[in-house]
């Protein structure tokens, strides 16, 4: 069926790297945007970075650029989050989700979202 | 930075009719998406483009647009609807904005 399963999730000190997995399956990858989104503990969410359809474009919101690298393997239909320098205020559960459009046109929402996968950035 | 307001808490009975409202200065200029999340698991898209519903979604949730405030309407609230709702849009830049979300209690 259609869904997206996050991995990679874990407990890093601060200043450390990890890197998300996100598995897409019974859909077209290659076709959509793709996105992170994050959610910190009892809080609300949070757009992370987006990737267009062939990786050719990528946006990060502010406060994880510089830091943090969107990536996608379109033959095996996995996107990727490269977290460097990570912070504290990072902690969160992780989700990646899908653009809607098949246009090559961002549509900026989401319309399929995985469970998502837990980074606690502690010492 | 630009914000979507919504209330924290919003309570009905079963039967009755939830609304939960968003505020935000650019949402005459801008559509409105709605997220449903239940504890431990992920969002669900429940409206899209202010009043959109997509397949699957249940004919009672409904959405609306007036100025500045978007309104998801859950007419006929049922137990399984008790969620954390969230209303995203766009800022200026067109990154998404969410609001802080509300949770509706059925009573």
């Amino acid at each position: 069926q259609v869904q997206l399963v996050e991995s990679g999730g874990g407990v890093v000190q601060p200043g450390r790297s990890l890197r998300l997995s996100c598995a897409a399956s019974g859909f077209t990858f290659s076709n959509y945007a793709m996105y992170w989104v994050r959610q910190a503990p009892g809080k609300g969410l949070e757009w992370v970075a987006v990737i267009s359809y062939d990786g050719s474009s990528k946006y990060y919101a502010d406060s994880v650029k510089g830091r943090f690298t969107i990536s996608r393997d379109n033959s095996n239909n996995t996107l990727y989050l490269q977290m460097n320098s990570l912070r504290t205020d990072d902690t969160a559960v992780y989700y990646c989700a899908r653009d809607p459009e098949t246009t090559r046109v961002l549509a900026w929402y989401f319309d399929l979202w995985g469970r998502g996968t837990l980074v606690t950035v502690s010492s | 930075s630009y914000e979507l307001t919504q209330p924290p808490s919003v309570s009905v009975s079963p039967g009755q009719t939830a609304r939960i409202t968003c505020s935000g200065d650019a949402l005459p200029n801008q559509y409105a998406y709605w997220y449903q999340q239940k504890p431990d698991q992920a969002p669900v898209l429940v409206m899209y483009k202010d009043s959109e519903r997509p397949s699957g979604i249940p004919e009672r949730f409904s959405g609306s647009s007036s100025g500045t405030t978007v309104t998801l309407t859950i007419t006929g609230v049922q137990a399984e609807d008790e969620a954390d709702y969230y209303c995203q849009s766009a800022d200026t830049s067109g990154s998404p904005v969410f609001g802080g979300g509300t949770k509706l209690t059925v009573l």
